[in-house]
């Protein structure tokens, strides 16, 4: 149990265009989700935390305007990059969490893009 | 902010060999936790640690939760090909939130 999924893989896209990535709980309901970036050879940095059914509280230096997040559900997230560009180009990780009494967060396997 | 110093960085060793790297804090976390990431993947947590000064094992795994809760440390004993990859710590703030480690790398010849 316990498993998290995210899509595209991978996407490559022009700048100035946008793209969302996919974030499903697959056998659980996720009453968190996170969203993390992580460019070559370094650690993973909070993005933004989603709660299912309300605005996204992002981290110190995201643009919430850049990077759009939607929660519909308790078992989908997205994020949306609008008007990409080659600095966004990065490796984009979500983990969800069950909520109070949970042990961990569980993490998908991440989501790389590639911006020309 | 919140910052998690690991070390070291990278490690060559040969297989067979212990491994031993450490993560160090200058807030508290209530919660630590090690996972390991291979390349083009997400992470996937090995040990989490709940109470200061607590000693979990995982197989080959052992780390421990400093008295302070301000530090752990993660050992690999007798080590395998497939240990190869990044790990990182993490604490967890009470939002939830996790603060990473940068990482240790870790290479084995065989």
């Amino acid at each position: 149990g316990a498993v998290v999924s995210q899509h595209p893989s991978w996407v490559i896209c022009k700048s100035g265009t946008s793209v969302k990535i996919e974030c499903r709980s697959l056998d659980f309901q996720a009453t968190t989700m996170f969203w993390y970036r992580q460019f070559p050879k370094q650690s993973l940095m909070l993005m933004a935390t989603s709660n299912e059914g309300s605005k996204a509280t992002y981290e110190q230096g995201v643009e919430k305007d850049k990077f759009l997040i939607n929660h519909a559900s308790l078992t989908l997230s997205t994020l949306t990059v609008t008007s990409a560009h080659p600095e966004d180009s990065s490796f984009y990780i979500c983990s969800a969490w069950r909520g109070a009494g949970a042990d961990t967060q569980y993490f998908g396997p991440g989501t790389r893009l590639t911006v020309l | 902010g919140q910052q998690l110093n690991q070390s070291p960085q990278s490690m060559f060793i040969q297989e067979g060999e212990d491994v031993s790297m450490n993560c160090t804090s200058s807030s508290i976390f209530n919660t630590w936790l090690w996972y390991k990431q291979d390349p083009g993947e997400g992470p996937v947590l090995l040990i989490a640690l709940y109470k200061a000064g607590e000693l979990t094992s995982n197989g080959r795994l052992t780390a421990q939760f400093g008295i302070t809760r301000k530090d752990s440390f993660l050992n690999i004993s007798a080590s395998i090909p497939s240990d190869v990859g990044i790990y990182f710590c993490a604490g967890l703030t009470g939002a939830q939130k996790l603060v990473f480690g940068q990482g240790t790398r870790l290479t084995i010849n065989p």
